[in-house]
């Protein structure tokens, strides 16, 4: 079982609504990311979020609002979305800078958002 | 700037054989990272490997080696004795020196299918 866990696994909304993903990770990890994936191509960086700041902002539209209540979750505010954000959106965390840390990514499962 | 080119969309394998999939990097940064991720159909990202940089050897992690050739800036991913749970999506992906967050790049991902 993934360690980081993403709620909700599904998610249909109109371009109207406002959705929230949510993400939460116990391993004790001061990092933490949102990718977007679109079919059959690779992960894309959104935000990192290190010590609950927010670090990178890969320029994503303002529509897509993070927000890190505390070091174990993560959150994706979603508002005004259109149809071609969805996709499959992966949180991950990862322990930070100190010692020799490789900085692999712990993914969750990943949120499947249709936008109609 | 980052960047990472797999140049194999999909390559197929015959079950109990070995198959090499490429992966080739850029970077400015003395010190970074590279990881193989295998995405499956249900779309989790599952670590692999990881060789850093100044790792001299290189790494393996039972049927999985990676194959470092730091000069030629190639990293590429060996399974031996290929099974047909070994069918999925695979991800090269680099991440650079920590900048407020490890900021992880992926390939366009090759696509293994194993043959019975």
């Amino acid at each position: 079982d993934t360690e980081v866990t993403q709620t909700p696994k599904h998610l249909v909304m109109g371009m109207t609504n406002k959705k929230s993903l949510k993400c939460e990770q116990h391993m004790g990890h001061r990092a933490m990311y949102w990718y977007k994936q679109k079919a059959k191509k690779p992960p894309e960086l959104m935000f990192v979020y290190s010590y609950e700041k927010l670090s990178i902002n890969e320029s994503v539209p303002s529509r897509f609002s993070p927000e890190c209540p505390n070091s174990s979750l993560l959150n994706l505010h979603l508002h005004a979305l259109q149809p071609e954000d969805s996709a499959l959106y992966l949180c991950a965390s990862s322990q930070d800078s100190r010692g020799r840390e490789t900085g692999e990514l712990f993914f969750g499962e990943g949120s499947r958002l249709t936008v109609l | 700037a980052q960047k990472i080119t797999q140049t194999q969309p999909g390559m197929f394998v015959q079950e109990k054989e070995a198959v090499t999939l490429d992966c080739t990097y850029d970077t400015s940064d003395q010190s970074y990272g590279l990881f193989w991720y295998k995405q499956p159909s249900s779309g989790e990202m599952i670590f692999l490997i990881y060789q850093g940089s100044y790792d001299e050897q290189n790494a393996t992690e039972g049927r999985y080696s990676l194959n470092f050739q730091k000069a030629r800036k190639s990293a590429n991913l060996v399974i031996s004795a290929s099974q047909l749970g070994d069918s999925a999506m695979y991800f090269c992906a680099m991440r650079e020196g920590w900048a407020g967050g490890f900021k992880t790049i992926f390939g366009a991902g090759t696509r293994l299918f194993v043959k019975a």
